[in-house]
């Protein structure tokens, strides 16, 4: 267990619709990173928040938006769902959020869009 | 661009022989190379990492890997195979200091025989 809570384990919606994943990092670690992982792209960075802050943006669509709260914890939030945003979607997170600091990763959020 | 090119979708080996997964990268300046395992239905689990110093880097579960800058590899090993290690494992890189993105290759499938 790394200590990376995410909810819900599962979530199966339709086209246009829209979902919030949470994500609570490990207790004492400042950052939170955001993760899609698909068959045909692989494992791919969204977006990083440290302490509230946004500090980077990978791949992520217009339609997704993510929040850092004052508790740290996180949540991503995809709206106008489309079929192929269907895929696993992780939280990690780190403690200072510096590159050199392994991130630990959540269980996961499977999404699905019929 | 950063980029991680893990050249072997799958390997097979026997329980009790040597194990290598490939992983070569590219980035420019010094690398921040890491290694992480996903289970089945689990979040990806940090094994090792290398920031600087010796290149031969030992990590959890009896993992070690091998930085080589001339090659630009950072090959994932284990002396001997347990039937347990089969997972699927990712290679992943970063440059910057004060990121962001974890870039990760398209994994690698480990399957150990008895």
């Amino acid at each position: 267990d790394s200590g990376v809570t995410q909810t819900p384990k599962h979530l199966i919606t339709a086209t246009g619709q829209r979902v919030t994943l949470r994500c609570s990092p490990r207790s004492g670690d400042l950052s939170v990173y955001w993760y899609q992982q698909s068959l045909d792209q692989g494992l791919q960075f969204l977006i990083q928040y440290y302490n509230g802050e946004e500090r980077a943006k990978g791949n992520i669509l217009e339609r997704f938006s993510a929040q850092q709260f004052p508790d740290l914890h996180s949540e991503l939030n995809l709206s106008s769902l489309e079929l192929g945003d269907s895929a696993l979607y992780f939280c990690a997170s780190s403690v200072t959020g510096l590159t050199y600091n392994e991130q630990f990763f959540g269980p996961g959020t499977r999404l699905t869009v019929l | 661009a950063q980029s991680v090119a893990q050249p072997e979708d799958q390997v097979n080996v026997a329980e009790g022989n040597p194990l290598t997964v490939k992983c070569t990268y590219s980035v420019s300046g010094n690398p921040y190379l890491f290694w992480y395992v996903q289970y089945p239905n689990r979040g990806l689990q940090f094994l090792l990492k290398y920031i600087t110093g010796d290149n031969l880097v030992k990590g959890s579960y009896g993992f070690e890997a091998e930085f080589n800058k001339s090659q630009t590899s950072f090959h994932l090993k284990k002396p001997s195979a347990l039937v347990s290690d089969s997972a699927l494992y990712f290679c992943a890189v970063s440059r910057s200091y004060n990121t962001d993105k974890l870039i990760f290759g398209t994994g690698t499938r480990l399957q150990v025989f008895p």
